[in-house]
């Protein structure tokens, strides 16, 4: 296994676009996390998946966010009516199921809203 | 909540000890973290320690963990310009998720 994948690596849109993004966790990993990354920022958690379900969503995820994980194995993360504040990096990371278990990141996408 | 701090900025010079500092206001997290961030890459998992430990070493790295003080260093020994880097702390929370402090930036000059 290659690791964590993320697709695009890079996006730029211009407000009020839609725009969705795929992460693609390490394949026996059955926990896969959301993050985003501002300028100068350490990440903050989104939300995340166990297996297929969305066991947690952060305040930061707005209603113009939706994640879904159909069949327990890639996610995708999208953003409607995108604004100049979603400029980013969205970072996904998945692990095993337990405490303390280790998340490993993927390269992130960098999204620009114009 | 859990809310974690980290200095902005470290200079050092190569071949010298290089320690980044963290501190976390919640002693429920169990498990603490050091990722490091090259520009314009996601993060790579350098090491843990779990909240029973005080110290662990592995190969250049050295974390110390000060569970009264709420405090948690990383040492990287003999640091070399490929360190230059930006350095997060995170700790493990509720249901799995990770908080992160805002990062340490890391610059080594020759």
């Amino acid at each position: 296994d290659t690791g964590v994948s993320q697709d695009p690596r890079h996006k730029i849109t211009k407000r009020g676009q839609n725009v969705t993004f795929r992460c693609d966790p390490i394949s026996e990993h059955n926990r896969l996390y959301w993050y985003r990354q501002t300028l100068g920022q350490g990440p903050e958690f989104l939300t995340y998946f166990q297996n297929e379900a969305q066991l947690e969503k952060s305040r930061l995820l707005s209603n113009r966010f939706s994640a879904e994980r159909p069949k327990g194995s890639f996610s995708t993360l999208e953003i409607q009516r995108t604004e100049q504040g979603d400029s980013a990096m969205y970072l996904c990371a998945s692990s095993f199921d337990g405490p303390g278990e280790t998340q490993y990141f993927g390269p992130g996408t960098r999204l620009l809203v114009l | 909540g859990e809310d974690v701090e980290q200095s902005l900025f470290l200079s050092v010079r190569e071949g010298d000890s290089s320690v980044i500092n963290c501190t976390y206001t919640d002693s429920s997290s169990t498990y603490l973290y050091w990722y490091k961030q090259e520009p314009g890459a996601g993060l790579q998992l350098l090491t843990y320690i779990f909240s029973n430990m005080d110290m662990k070493q592995d190969q250049r790295l050295t974390v110390l963990l000060n569970k009264k003080d709420k405090h948690l260093s990383l040492r990287i020994a003999d640091t070399q310009t490929g360190d230059s880097a930006i350095y997060f702390c995170a700790a493990y929370w509720e249901g799995g998720k990770l908080i992160f402090g805002q990062g340490t930036e890391l610059s080594v000059k020759p």
